[in-house]
């Protein structure tokens, strides 16, 4: 069965400094990858989506990045953060050939929050 | 500029009785609606879907109902239970394009 693990649950994280989120998926091959950020009363907002290994897109600007090293590893980063990272980040994936929207399965998500 | 938009912020209805979320889009490409339920520090669950050539999807107690002249969907949740207390998410997408998702609605289901 396909499984996503995500983490670290929570994190507090002083302004400036750096930031690593990491995803992964279990049970599936080039799974299509996404992050998403809830923040407080916007819903939740694409930030980055990949459909293979170091294909990144970027859906805002900001003061993140990603990267995908490797088929089933999402990672989430900054150099250094800012208040206005503080969020809930989720990371999701589809399966190719899963057809629909419908396909998408969503981690537990990482509350970060900024100080 | 939202896609997709959810304008109560917030619900609360009686046990028992019936839960009506609505959402609108404005992008007319769209041809694939979803529901999504979300608990406190959890990641968002698939509830139901429709697509554009569909305007009724029912399962269970949940039913969707898409008006795509007037770009409009709704939730209906027939009896709502306490345990549909959660974050509603309206979300939408071309086909195989990316999920839009609205700011969200909290349902409050009071026993």
């Amino acid at each position: 069965s396909q499984t996503i693990h995500q983490w670290p649950a929570t994190l507090v994280q002083p302004v400036g400094s750096p930031l690593s989120l990491e995803c992964t998926v279990e049970g599936t091959s080039n799974p299509n990858l996404y992050w998403y950020r809830q923040a407080a009363g916007r819903g939740l907002q694409l930030l980055f989506y990949s459909i293979g290994i170091d294909q990144i897109s970027s859906e805002v600007p900001q003061n993140l990045s990603a990267s995908r090293p490797q088929d089933r590893q999402f990672i989430l980063s900054s150099k250094k953060l800012l208040l206005s990272d503080s969020g809930f980040y989720l990371c999701a994936w589809r399966n190719l050939g899963q057809e629909g929207p419908d396909g998408y399965t969503f981690g537990s998500g990482t509350r970060l929050t900024v100080v | 500029d939202q896609q997709v938009k959810q304008n109560s912020p917030s619900l609360s209805v009686q046990e028992g009785r019936i839960s009506i979320l609505n959402c609108d889009y404005t992008n007319s490409m769209f041809d694939y609606f979803l529901w999504y339920k979300k608990y406190p520090a959890e990641g968002p669950t698939f509830l139901i879907s429709i697509s554009s050539i569909k305007d009724k999807n029912e399962d269970g107690r949940f039913t969707v109902f898409l008006n795509k002249s007037a770009k409009h969907l709704s939730l209906h949740i027939v009896p709502s239970q306490p345990g549909d207390s959660a974050v509603y998410f309206c979300a939408a997408s071309e086909y195989a394009g990316n999920l839009i998702f609205g700011k969200g609605t909290k349902l409050s289901v009071k026993p």
